[in-house]
């Protein structure tokens, strides 16, 4: 089967660092990738990896285990703005996207 | 225009209407895609279309269909609209395949009675 697994919702304060997990059992894998979906609006597109290990950007790192079906983007000294919903997506043996259902984050104070 | 638009940005629909959501996007991508997003589920694919001309289906494709007469637009039709069909619907494109980032549309809330 083809599967997308994320925690529904996680809580941090700003300034702190979060990590969110994402496990994937795709059967034609060809890349991760990771988008950010504020309330109300459109993904985004944050990170994209292929090869195993950690690719940073800025704030934002994304790690890859293709061995383990393992993912992870963390955040850094977060800010009040990062409190969004953050999706994993994977692509399967027909090379469309299967999708997470999204972890929500929530940025406290 | 820059980036995808989408028409309309919100409607509300009676059960059995037929119904066109609009996307057009200006970036000159080969790859267009039509996903519906509910509630506590991931983005899931209705249809989609590689290039200009071709068009395939996705994960929920009953009851959709598309188009793609040119690179630009890529219409979806409801053809008689059920309740179960309610949802937010986003458009994207991305220039080439799926390993391509996908920039997506603002989205259509459709809400069916």
């Amino acid at each position: 089967g083809q599967n997308i697994d994320q925690p529904t919702e996680m809580t941090a304060t700003e300034g702190a660092i979060v990590q969110i997990n994402c496990t994937y059992q795709t059967s034609g894998f060809n890349g991760l990738f990771w988008y950010q979906q504020h309330a109300g609006e459109a993904p985004t597109f944050l990170s994209y990896n292929v090869l195993d290990g950690l690719e940073e950007k800025g704030r934002f790192s994304s790690f890859l285990s293709r061995s383990k079906g393992y993912s992870y983007l963390l955040l850094k000294e977060l800010q009040m703005k990062d409190s969004a919903s953050y999706l994993c997506a994977s692509t399967n043996s027909n090379y469309q996207l299967i999708w997470g259902a999204g972890t929500k984050l929530i940025i406290k104070p | 225009i820059a980036g995808i638009t989408q028409a309309p940005t919100s409607q509300i629909l009676a059960a059995g209407r037929r119904m066109t959501l609009r996307c057009t996007q200006d970036m000159r991508h080969n790859a267009m895609y039509w996903y519906r997003q509910d509630l506590g589920l991931g983005l899931r694919l209705i249809h989609y279309s590689n290039t200009a001309g071709t068009t395939g289906k996705g994960e929920v494709p009953d009851g959709y269909s598309v188009s793609r007469a040119n690179t630009d637009d890529f219409p979806l039709t409801l053809a008689s609209a059920v309740p179960s069909q309610t949802s937010v619907y986003f458009c994207a494109s991305s220039a080439q395949g799926t390993t391509d980032t996908q920039y997506f549309g603002p989205g259509t809330r459709l809400t069916v009675l």
